[in-house]
C-alpha cells in the first residue's frame, strides 16, 4: 500500500460529460502529480502541485483542470469528455526529499 | 523538464535469465529512478541512483549510471515469471516525466 488513495477506481461516462477524480496523498507529502496512461502507453505527465500551488504543467488539455486544497488532497477535473480521454489516471505524491514518487492505484475512466 | 527514454520497448526472456533495460536522458541530473508497473496498476519505486554513484544494488536488481553518456541500465538477475511488468525510468526535475517504458515478459 503506497498510502496514496484515488477515487473512484472505475468510472464510466458519456461523451460531453464532466468528471472529477480525487487523490489523497501520503500523509505529510506536499507534492501531488497527475498522469494519464492510455492503453498500453507510457505515462503522460499532466500537472504537479506543491503545497497548494501549481508547480509544473505538462500535456494537460484545456478541458482539464486540477487543484490542490489546503488539506493537500487534489482533484482533477475533466470536462467535455471525448472518447480519447478514456485512460487510467494516476496520482502520485512525493515528500520532496529523494524525489521518490508514491503512486495510487489509478482511476480508470471509460468514455462511451 | 527531464524525461527518460527506455530501450528496448519490449523484452521477452525465459525464467532464470537476466534482463537488461536501458534508459537515456538528455540533460544533467541529480538522480535517476527506476519504477515498475504491473499491468493496470500504479507504479512502484524500485531504486534510485544519484549522479555521483556509478552502480547500485538492491536484491536481484543492479542499476548503473553513466553521466557522461547520459544513460542508465537496469539489470534483473535470475528473472522470475513474477518480474513480468513494465519498467520505467525517470529523472529528477521540477516535474517527473517518464518514458514509454520497457515491457518485460518472463516466460516460465
Amino acid at each position: 500500500d503506497s498510502g496514496v488513495t484515488q477515487t473512484p477506481k472505475h468510472l464510466i461516462t458519456a461523451t460531453g460529460q464532466r468528471v472529477t477524480l480525487r487523490c489523497s496523498p501520503r500523509s505529510g507529502d506536499l507534492s501531488v502529480y497527475w498522469y494519464q496512461q492510455s492503453l498500453d502507453q507510457g505515462l503522460q505527465f499532466l500537472i504537479q502541485y506543491y503545497n497548494g500551488e501549481e508547480r509544473a504543467k505538462g500535456n494537460i488539455l484545456e478541458r482539464f483542470s486540477a487543484q490542490q486544497f489546503p488539506d493537500l488532497h487534489s482533484e482533477l477535473n475533466l470536462s467535455s469528455l471525448e472518447l480519447g480521454d478514456s485512460a487510467l489516471y494516476f496520482c502520485a505524491s512525493s515528500g520532496g526529499g529523494s524525489g521518490e514518487l508514491f503512486f495510487g492505484e489509478g482511476s480508470r475512466l471509460t468514455v462511451l | 523538464s527531464q524525461q527518460g527514454e527506455e530501450d528496448p520497448q519490449a523484452l521477452s526472456i525465459q525464467e532464470g535469465e537476466n534482463a537488461t533495460m536501458n534508459c537515456s536522458y538528455k540533460t544533467s541530473i541529480n538522480n535517476l529512478q527506476w519504477y515498475r508497473q504491473n499491468s493496470g496498476r500504479g507504479l512502484v519505486h524500485l531504486i534510485l541512483i544519484r549522479s555521483n554513484e556509478r552502480e547500485k544494488h538492491s536484491g536481484r536488481l543492479r542499476v548503473t549510471l553513466d553521466t557522461s553518456k547520459k544513460s542508465s541500465s537496469l539489470l534483473i538477475t535470475a528473472s522470475r515469471a513474477a518480474d513480468t511488468a513494465s519498467y520505467f525510468c525517470a529523472t529528477d526535475g521540477k516535474d517527473m516525466r517518464f518514458g514509454a517504458g520497457t515491457r518485460l515478459t518472463v516466460k516460465p
